[in-house]
């Protein structure tokens, strides 16, 4: 298995762009999550799925973010316009069932300035 | 909503000393906490965890402690090498309706020194 898998590895862009970002978990797996790591706010959940739909959205830090998952391999976060303060690495991560531990991605370091 | 802490933020050692990383949670639902190491430029991974019917696990060096009285959780290294100098995050969960979402520590910065 490859483990998830996430594009792209950077991202430098300028602000008010749109940035999409691109994840497909291991086969089989139930549960999708998109983290966000600062060095100021450490891991922080975004948003979650289970068997492709969006369970919680409480991280999610205004309207400029949407995520969504059309299928069970494939799930896009995108930032809408871009602003500096999104700048972050950006961590997507599967795990198979309840009361387990998540396998992430290698993340997408975004850079926007 | 789960609050995990970690302390401490920094902690250095020397080599073939043993270092312990605590851990405390809110939410006295939560019954699963994993441990995740994440080196420098890379993605965390998971070294091990303990679900809440459990009050220690061992895995070599490391070892995982649980008092669910106290809603406190803590990671020991022994003998620790160079090769564990990494940021380790403590995470708890409990089984909801919704599923597995994992609250995070603030990560402890650790440094084995030769």
């Amino acid at each position: 298995d490859a483990g998830v898998i996430q594009s792209p590895r950077h991202e430098v862009t300028e602000m008010g762009q749109e940035v999409t970002l691109r994840c497909k978990p291991i086969s089989g797996h139930d549960y999708l999550f998109w983290y966000r790591q600062t060095m100021m706010r450490g891991l922080e959940l975004l948003i979650y799925f289970n068997n492709n739909v969006p369970i919680d959205d409480s991280g999610m830090p205004e309207d400029r973010f949407s995520a969504k998952m059309p299928n069970a391999s494939f799930s896009t976060l995108k930032i809408q316009p871009s602003e500096p303060r999104d700048s972050a690495v950006y961590f997507c991560a599967s795990s198979f069932g309840t009361g387990h531990g998540y396998t992430f991605g290698s993340g997408t370091r975004l850079t926007v300035v | 909503g789960e609050n995990v802490e970690q302390h401490p933020s920094t902690l250095s050692v020397q080599e073939g000393d043993s270092a312990v990383i605590k851990c405390t949670y809110s939410d006295s639902a939560s019954n699963y906490f994993p441990w995740y190491k994440q080196e420098l430029g890379k993605r965390p991974q998971l070294i091990i965890d303990i679900r809440s019917n459990v009050g220690e696990k061992k895995d070599q060096r490391i070892a995982v402690t649980l008092n669910k009285t106290a809603k406190h959780f803590s990671l020991h290294i022994t003998e620790t090498q160079p090769e564990d100098s990494a940021v380790y995050f403590c995470a708890a969960s409990k089984r909801t309706g919704g599923g597995n979402k994992l609250t995070f520590g603030t990560g402890t910065q650790l440094k084995v020194e030769l």
